[in-house]
């Protein structure tokens, strides 16, 4: 069964940084695109950034130059490394498997990140 | 940027009701438009991939349809449990890949 458990989440001040991780099981996650989404508090879904098989990234235009993500295959995890905070940057940010020709076949449940003075 | 408009923003009906959701893309996506339904405090789940191609353990209850600019999600007799919101999403042509701002079916 495929699992995806994020952690890391909390209150930072603007300007701060903060790391996401998300522990993937019942795949290998080096062999899917994988992407972080979030969600700002009672607002819609907004795709943040993905890692492709091959290593190559993109950003959503808000957070180039800010966040980074990047994946540990011996750990089977995912990472959002989150820089230069803003207000704006608060949501729940959820990982999710791309399958081919899908889309954003399974999510993990979300770790909330509060950027607040 | 493809800019996805749903409509109608909050979808009032009954249980055993047909519930029509539209999605209108800013220009056209082909059929590589997703819908995604979510419930309070739960992640999103893919529904309907390609416009009109259920995803796995998804009931025949649920149709998507369309393609180039104009998209339907449609659920055909409503269930208690279909009450939630509901996404659409582009993967034509990224980054950033784009959603819809969403429309909540109530009872």
């Amino acid at each position: 069964e495929v699992q995806l458990v994020e952690s890391g989440g909390g209150l930072v001040q603007p300007g701060g940084s903060l790391r996401l991780s998300c522990a993937a099981s019942g795949f290998t996650l080096s062999t899917f695109w994988m992407s972080w989404v979030r969600q700002a508090p009672g607002r819609g879904l907004e795709w943040v950034a993905n890692i492709n098989q091959a290593g190559n990234k993109y950003y959503v235009d808000s957070v180039k130059g800010r966040f980074t993500i990047s994946r540990d295959n011996a750990k089977n995890s995912l990472y959002l490394q989150m820089n230069s905070l803003r207000i704006e940057d608060t949501a729940v940010y959820y990982c999710a498997r791309e399958v081919t020709g899908w889309g954003f076949a399974n999510w993990g449940q979300g770790t909330l990140v509060t950027v607040s003075s | 940027e493809i800019v996805l408009t749903q409509s109608p923003a909050t979808l009032s009906l009954s249980p055993g009701e047909r519930a029509t959701l539209s999605c209108r893309a800013s220009q056209s996506v082909s059929n590589y438009l997703a819908w995604y339904q979510q419930k309070p405090g739960q992640a999103p789940r893919l529904l309907i991939y390609d416009a009109s191609n259920r995803a796995p353990g998804v009931p025949a209850r649920f149709s998507g349809s369309g393609s180039g600019t104009d998209f339907t999600l449609t659920i055909s007799s409503l269930e208690p449990e279909d009450f939630a919101v509901y996404y659409c999403q582009q993967r034509a042509n990224w980054p950033p890949y784009t959603f819809g701002q969403g429309t909540k079916l109530e009872i």
